[in-house]
């Protein structure tokens, strides 16, 4: 059984470009959740959705940050104009449509910028 | 003050000794509580996995939570060179909230 994949699992882009970070979660899983990890702390909710809605993007920086789920294939988070300051790892994690599991994350994506 | 708040570390000990790690947690609201172990470069990996108060067991891994004080734990028995990671506890349900994380070296 496949768990969590991330892709890339690195990625560099220049000040002012983009950054999309794709997440598949375990095979039956339906709630996708993005957490942010910066040097020396813990990781941080950004946002939770389920297929085709945003369900808590409480976590969420409120400019250049987006996140989706569609219908089909992965979730992908979406940074515009990166800034030296989103440099992190960025994880995702997939739970079941049950109430009451836990979640399971990827390995994550590493994001530089330069 | 910090929703749950973590030792950093880092906590050194000879192979075999007991380790325990705690957290604290200031909402009294969480109901689900969890440790993840993760090693450098890679994703927390999901170790225990508690709902409301009480004592879970599996294997050499032992969780607690104390919801009267707000404490949880984690005890490693027969500790292993292999255990040498970040052990992050983690409280909430879908949006969770996350200690920094208490480094482990185990020593052979």
């Amino acid at each position: 059984n496949a768990g969590v994949m991330q892709n890339p699992r690195h990625l560099v882009r220049r000040r002012g470009q983009e950054a999309r970070l794709r997440c598949s979660p375990v095979k039956g899983h339906s709630h996708v959740y993005w957490y942010r990890q910066l040097p020396e702390e813990g990781l941080k909710f950004m946002v939770y959705l389920q297929k085709e809605n945003i369900i808590d993007e409480s976590g969420m920086p409120k400019e250049r940050f987006s996140a989706e789920f569609p219908k089909e294939g992965p979730s992908i988070l979406r940074i515009q104009q990166v800034v030296r300051g989103d440099s992190a790892a960025y994880f995702c994690a997939s739970s079941p449509p049950t109430g009451g599991q836990p979640q399971h994350f990827g390995d994550g994506t590493r994001l530089s910028i330069l | 003050q910090k929703e749950v708040e973590q030792d950093p570390g880092p906590l050194s000990v000879p192979e075999g000794a007991i380790v325990s790690l705690n957290c604290t947690y200031s909402n009294s609201a969480f109901q689900y509580f969890m440790w993840y172990r993760q090693y450098s470069r890679k994703g927390p990996e999901l170790l225990m996995y508690t709902y409301s108060s009480g004592n879970k067991e599996d294997g050499r891994f032992t969780a607690q939570v104390d919801k009267s004080s707000k404490y949880i734990s984690l005890f490693i028995r027969d500790s292993q060179p292999s255990d040498s990671a970040t052990y992050l506890c983690a409280a909430g349900f879908q949006k969770l909230v996350f200690g920094t994380g208490t480094r482990l070296l185990v020593s052979p």
